[in-house]
């Protein structure tokens, strides 16, 4: 069983919906993180959190320590959002569980 | 500050070649991890350095060695390549001892072995 499970695993979407990926954990964790992966791309991390709420932009993303739960909206969507968005999280020593990613696809 | 820097960036390898993929970091991290993501399986740690000097395997370490050659460079070598070890391999980084800090990633390295 992976100790962090996204859903969904694939989502397409209509330009200006709201997005939600969610992630769940099972194990400890200092922090979680959620990255993005462009096609033929990098890695890039758009949020680190340990509680609560953070928003940069269009993007938010929330966690709830007790029920072992984040999720990462998107509002007013854009084609340029397209990509995969992987939830990571950082256990109690130095390594990093991820889960399978998210292919999310906006249409124009 | 060019963070995490990886090379090569593609690598077309023949079954039982050899190649060794570099990756260095400016950002006076202390943990280095290498990884391989492979289609609806995520990112899965091969080997883990937390300081110069030390490695840890990772969930599937077998057929790469690692060399922490000092705190900016960590490098992962395949002996004799084999077809199952065609994956895009991903280095990190990221502070040690702090609760909340990130990983920087490379770009990615896309190793096809035929």
């Amino acid at each position: 069983k992976n100790e962090v499970e996204q859903s969904p695993q694939n989502l397409t979407a209509q330009e200006g919906e709201f997005i939600t990926i969610n992630c769940s954990y099972s194990v400890g964790i200092s922090a979680l993180h959620w990255l993005q992966q462009h096609p033929g791309g990098g890695i890039v991390s758009l949020f680190m959190l340990s509680s609560g709420k953070k928003k940069h932009g269009r993007l938010i993303a929330t966690i709830n320590i007790q029920e072992k739960h984040s999720s990462l909206h998107i509002t007013a969507s854009h084609p340029r959002d397209s990509a995969v968005y992987i939830c990571a999280v950082r256990g109690t020593g130095n390594q990093f569980y991820f889960g399978t990613g998210t292919s999310l696809t906006v249409i124009p | 500050n060019a963070g995490v820097t990886q090379t090569p960036k593609f690598q077309v390898l023949k079954t039982g070649q050899s190649m060794t993929l570099q990756c260095a970091q400016d950002m006076n991290h202390n943990s280095m991890y290498w990884y391989r993501q492979d289609p609806g399986m995520g990112l899965r740690l091969i080997y883990y350095s937390a300081s110069e000097g030390t490695t840890d395997k990772g969930e599937v370490p077998n057929g790469y060695n690692v060399s922490r050659l000092n705190k900016r460079e960590f490098s992962l070598r395949l002996e004799s390549a084999a077809p199952s070890q065609t994956s895009v391999y991903f280095c990190a980084s990221s502070r040690t001892g702090r609760r909340n800090t990130e990983a920087f990633f490379g770009q990615g390295t896309r190793l096809t072995v035929v």
